[in-house]
């Protein structure tokens, strides 16, 4: 089946560590994104990929970092930076990137992270 | 800085009845309005506009944009019990040196009562 995947479904982590949220997808997608919910907040950007080895800041990339090595994988890591780490993660992907205009986006199941 | 506001942020309608969802947007060189219905967790895609006066359709679900007022409706007509969801729209923009902005309002969330 295609789609796309996020993993763990629940994290939880201690103040002061990094930690690595995983995004795969087999639709062949050129395009992955990152976002983060809070109540009352809707979605908000973290970094978007347009393609592979590319990626570029949204509106709230302070204390992320991605990569974009594999067409298929787009992993962020949460550092010890991000001040208000815990909020439900969503990880998406799309044919053409927002150079398309934004296309049909298809959402992974998300990650909630919580940091004790 | 861009800016999307949708209205209402909660509906409560009983089935049947016609609801018009609004979005209305500030940004600078607009490419494209995006229209997502959230349920439990993922978001799923609606529509994309990029025209104004053109009017997408979906079954019972219709949106337009108007470039002039800088707003978009989503119209959904025959309302049912399962289009009780968090209905969110977002804005893409280009931002400059091949980068884009995506910026989402915060939704409205529509309660469908039986």
């Amino acid at each position: 089946d295609g789609g796309i995947t996020q993993s763990p479904k629940y994290l939880f982590r201690k103040e002061g560590q990094n930690v690595t949220l995983s995004c795969e997808q087999n639709l062949n997608h050129d395009a992955m994104y990152w976002y983060r919910q809070d109540p009352g907040q809707g979605l908000r950007l973290i970094y978007y990929s347009q393609i592979v080895n590319d990626f570029q800041k949204g509106d709230i990339a302070e204390g992320y970092s991605v990569s974009r090595e594999k067409k298929e994988s787009f992993p962020l890591t949460v550092t010890s930076a991000q001040k208000n780490p815990t909020a439900f993660y969503l990880c998406a992907s799309s044919r053409p990137g927002l150079a398309g205009g934004g296309d049909t986006q298809y959402f992974g199941p998300g990650t909630r992270l919580t940091v004790l | 800085e861009d800016k999307v506001v949708q209205s209402p942020l909660s509906l409560v309608v009983h089935e049947g009845d016609t609801v018009t969802l609004n979005c209305s947007y500030e940004v600078t060189n607009f490419r494209s309005l995006l229209w997502y219905k959230q349920e439990k967790k993922a978001p799923t895609f609606l529509f994309m506009l990029t025209s104004s006066g053109i009017e997408k359709k979906s079954g019972r679900l219709s949106s337009i944009l108007d470039k002039k007022e800088l707003s978009s409706i989503l119209n959904i007509t025959a309302t049912q019990t399962g289009d009780s969801a968090i209905y969110l729209c977002a804005v893409v923009a280009y931002s400059g040196a091949g980068s884009y902005q995506l910026t989402f309002g915060k939704g409205t969330k529509l309660s469908v009562i039986p």
